[in-house]
């Protein structure tokens, strides 16, 4: 079974410039999630679907932060403008409903 | 709001000794409880997962964890850690918010096992 796939590993940009990650989920997993993971700290859920609707986006920072799931299955999540808070691991995860959570290598970000 | 506290940021231990992780969380009602695992250079993996029945719960690599619903406690342990345990552990809680499951993760424990 392949895992959940994310691209790029790795980016560096400079603050104010733009930033969009892609995840491509575990097969027939509805529920997809995006965390942002700062550096001695543990994951931060930033916005979690269920299919291709937003089930918890509480936490995303909705003036610079915005992500999609078209069609239910991969996603996208962009960053514009960049800050040097940004910096951080992107992971995004899926699972079966509520089930274990099955992690991506993470897309590790540096705002300069 | 929801919270999972793990209070042990780093935690050293030499091989053979025993180990026990905490974690705490600060809802009250019905939960469902993860540990997950990050080995060096690996992604973030399932440990282990409570969600109803007993409240010991074994999980692979000897791992084992216990509900204690009175103290909101979730803690992991090892009766005999290996070199090969050194990872970041985390807690995970999954608990009903505003109509719908909101899942928190604490802020991890960094395990390094000496030889």
């Amino acid at each position: 079974e392949a895992g959940v796939a994310q691209s790029p590993r790795y980016k560096i940009i400079e603050k104010r410039q733009s930033v969009a990650f892609w995840c491509n989920p575990i097969s027939g997993h509805a529920t997809l999630y995006w965390y942002q993971q700062i550096l001695g700290q543990g994951p931060k859920l930033l916005i979690q679907f269920q299919n291709n609707g937003v089930v918890d986006d509480s936490q995303l920072p909705k003036d610079r932060f915005s992500a999609e799931r078209l069609k239910g299955v991969d996603s996208t999540l962009k960053i514009q403008p960049a800050k040097l808070e940004d910096s951080a691991v992107y992971l995004c995860a899926s699972s079966w409903g509520l089930e274990t959570q099955y992690f991506g290598p993470g897309t590790r970000l540096l705002v300069l | 709001a929801q919270s999972v506290s793990q209070h042990n940021h780093h935690v050293i231990l030499s091989e053979a000794a025993s180990l026990e992780l905490g974690c705490n969380y600060s809802y009250g009602g019905t939960v469902n409880l993860f540990w997950y695992v990050q080995y060096p250079g690996q992604h973030l993996q399932l440990l282990l997962k409570y969600f109803s029945g007993d409240p010991l719960v074994k999980g692979i690599k000897g791992f084992e964890a216990e509900f204690i619903k009175s103290k909101f406690s979730f803690n992991l342990r090892k009766p005999s850690v290996q070199w090969s345990d050194t990872a970041e552990y985390f807690c995970a809680v999954i608990a009903p918010s505003g109509g719908y499951q909101k899942v928190t993760f604490g802020t991890g424990t960094k395990l390094q096992v000496i030889p």
